[in-house]
């Protein structure tokens, strides 16, 4: 069976500090690979979307980047987080198939202080 | 108008009775629809999609789906307290060669014992 693990779990963190949040999957090849965000009041928002190794797709302009180094790692980064950054980081994984459904990670609650 | 809307809620539904839950969305073409489960302080988890017009039932959960209507509900029958969460509805989309989810803000759904 398939599974997707996030980490760190929580991470508390300084404006103007540097940012990797990465995600694994295990018992699948050649998955789909999303990040999202959900803000506080918010709802869920798709940040990139990867349909494999080094193809990465940005949704919203921002300063955070992906990358996908792995069949199956995805990485969040950021040079420099903003107070605006902080929520709920879920990363996500789908087969890509008819009904492309897609299940989340544990997720990372980024707080920026 | 938003993408995809929900009642915010709270819902509060007794024990036992059906739980209708309710979103509708603005791009037409959207072909498919998921309804996500997410507990306080989680990650949302995939209950069932719906792809054709009418109805279609898993366990407890019916889903129905009016494109003319641009239309999608979830119906929980014998609700119980473990089905209090927040549920969210989100449409799949292509945009920019991106395959992702639209998600709604959700509806907070509370079942009293």
């Amino acid at each position: 069976s398939q599974t997707i693990h996030q980490w760190p779990a929580t991470l508390v963190q300084p404006v103007g500090s540097p940012l990797s949040l990465e995600c694994t999957v295990e018992g699948t090849s050649n998955p789909n690979l999303y990040w999202y965000r959900q803000a506080a009041g918010r709802g869920l928002q798709l940040l990139f979307y990867s349909v494999g190794i080094g193809q990465i797709s940005s949704e919203v302009p921002q300063n955070l980047s992906a990358s996908r180094p792995q069949d199956r790692q995805f990485i969040l980064s950021s040079k420099k987080l903003l107070l605006s950054d902080s929520g709920f980081y879920l990363c996500a994984w789908s087969t890509g198939g008819s009904y492309n459904e897609q299940f989340f990670g544990p997720g990372t609650r980024l707080t920026v202080l | 108008q938003k993408e995809v809307e929900q009642n915010s809620g709270p819902l509060s539904v007794p024990e036992g009775a059906i739980a209708s839950l309710n979103c509708t969305y603005s791009d037409r073409g959207s072909q498919s629809f998921f309804w996500y489960r997410q507990y306080s302080g989680k990650s949302p988890e995939l209950i069932m999609f719906i792809y054709s017009n009418g109805d279609k039932e898993d366990g407890r959960f019916t889903a129905q789906l009016n494109k003319a209507s641009q239309y999608v509900s979830l119906l929980i029958r014998d609700s119980q307290p473990s089905d209090s969460a927040t549920y969210l509805c989100a449409p799949r989309r292509f945009r920019g060669g991106a395959d992702g989810l639209t998600f709604g803000k959700g509806t907070h759904l509370i079942i009293q014992p």
